[in-house]
């Protein structure tokens, strides 16, 4: 059974630096992972993709890495700001053609000011 | 705006009744929508798939008599928490995928569920 952990579980940290959360999975077959946002009592937002082929997907701040064989992504926010603030989830999709996601635990982010 | 909507946003019950909450795609069709449910600080937990005009297929734990799904048509997929408990009390989000090759996913805005 696929396993998904985040860590930290919680971060708080001053607006304008630069972080990195991760996020680990048990099962190296998959076919992609997501990183999603989730602002307090809201739906999610997907914010990046990577195939299982690739190695990194970017998108403005944004930065995410996978090192599938490891069973590792890491999503890197540059210069963050107090509007970052929000649990981030990575998710990982298994092969096939179900598009059943298992979720990762989940980082809480506080961006202050 | 949003592509999937969900409703209602909050709906608070008394114990031993049951709440429909439905899941609709806007602007596209969804053969498969999916039901999570979150615990406050948790992660999300699969609950069921809804396929359009068949029955859903719930995850291993998830009690179907208990969290009736229904895919009638392809723009809307409905939960209904039968007999609910305070234990059933939780916020409850479903999601759409979009595309032949299902990686896009909307999910809607989630429903908070209070048992009283």
């Amino acid at each position: 059974k696929q396993e998904v952990t985040q860590i930290p579980a919680a971060l708080s940290v001053p607006e304008g630096e630069n972080l990195v959360l991760n996020c680990s999975f048990t099962d190296s077959a998959i076919y992609n992972l997501q990183w999603f946002r989730q602002d307090p009592g809201k739906g999610l937002t997907s914010l990046l993709l990577i195939q299982s082929s690739q190695r990194e997907q970017t998108s403005g701040r944004l930065n995410a890495s996978l090192d599938k064989s490891s069973g590792r992504s890491t999503l890197y926010i540059a210069a963050s700001q107090p509007g970052d603030s929000a649990t981030y989830l990575c998710a990982v999709r298994p092969p096939g053609t179900a598009s059943k996601l298992t979720f990762g635990t989940g980082t809480r982010l506080q961006v202050t000011l | 705006g949003a592509v999937v909507s969900q409703h209602p946003s909050r709906v608070i019950c008394k114990s031993g009744t049951s709440v429909k909450i439905e899941c609709r795609s806007l602007d596209f069709q969804a053969t498969t929508m999916f039901w999570y449910r979150q615990f406050p600080k948790q992660s999300l937990m699969l609950m069921a798939t809804s396929n359009e005009g068949s029955k859903a297929t719930y995850e291993q734990g998830v009690e179907k008599d208990k969290f009736l799904i229904n895919h009638a048509s392809l723009t809307l997929s409905t939960l209904t928490v039968t007999s609910a408990h305070p234990e059933d009390s939780s916020f409850y989000i479903c999601s759409a995928t979009a595309g032949l090759d299902g990686n896009t996913i909307y999910f809607g805005e989630g429903s908070w569920l209070t048992v009283v």
